[in-house]
């Protein structure tokens, strides 16, 4: 069956160290992967975008990787702080069929002062 | 520039009745997807509609119904409500119907059956 796992449920770091989250899927051909942030009571707000044949993409201390062999996504925030502390969200979209995106459970962050 | 909106925030409706929830996309984008997120859970894809057709069906019952109007917004339709329809519905916009482009999700609609 297919699935989207992320690494855990919650992930606890200190403030500076560099949080890094895990997204795993299994029968799933993606073109491309997008993780999302999403705070309490809010919508999903869009964070980066990789596609199949990138290795890595940065966005100011967010840093993407995505592993087609592996079938896994890492996602990095390097000096965190508590302001980062959200529910990060992967999420896939596949190379045919529908336009949508299919998204893993997420996981929530907590940056500790 | 206005983002993503949806009405109404939230809503409480009983077992067996119906509910029509309304998104308006940003300006310029012409395709809307709806998605049923469960509290734990990451959303779920509902429908997408681009240019007023429907592109795309997630695997929700015919209860669940949705149309794109001639300015892009869109209305989610949820029929003969059951408990297990209460979830927070997510409408999102982006340029175009495919699937390497950015969602801007609005703040989405809570709904509750009791």
């Amino acid at each position: 069956s297919q699935k989207i796992e992320q690494n855990s449920e919650a992930l606890n770091i200190q403030e500076g160290k560099t949080a890094t989250l895990t997204c795993n899927y299994t029968n799933y051909s993606p073109a491309y992967l997008q993780w999302y942030r999403q705070d309490p009571g809010r919508g999903p707000v869009f964070l980066l975008l990789i596609r199949e044949n990138e290795k890595e993409k940065r966005k100011e201390r967010l840093k993407v990787t995505f592993d087609t062999t592996l079938k896994q996504s890492l996602f990095h925030i390097t000096a965190s702080q508590p302001a980062d502390s959200a529910t990060y969200l992967c999420a896939l979209a596949l190379q045919t069929g529908a336009n949508n995106l299919f998204f893993g459970t997420g996981t929530r962050l907590t940056v500790i002062p | 520039d206005a983002g993503v909106t949806q009405s109404p925030t939230h809503l409480i409706k009983t077992r067996g009745q119906h509910v029509t929830l309304r998104c308006s996309p940003i300006s310029g984008h012409k395709s809307v997807s709806w998605y049923q997120q469960v509290l734990g859970q990451g959303p779920q894809f509902i429908f997408q509609y681009y240019e007023k057709e429907e592109r795309g069906r997630g695997n929700f019952p015919d209860r669940f119904s949705a149309r794109q109007f001639p300015n892009y917004s869109s209305e989610l339709n949820v029929n003969a409500l059951l408990l297990g329809d209460s979830a927070l519905y997510l409408c999102a916009s982006s340029s175009g119907p495919g699937s390497s482009r950015e969602q801007y999700f609005g703040p989405g609609t809570r709904l509750t059956v009791t």
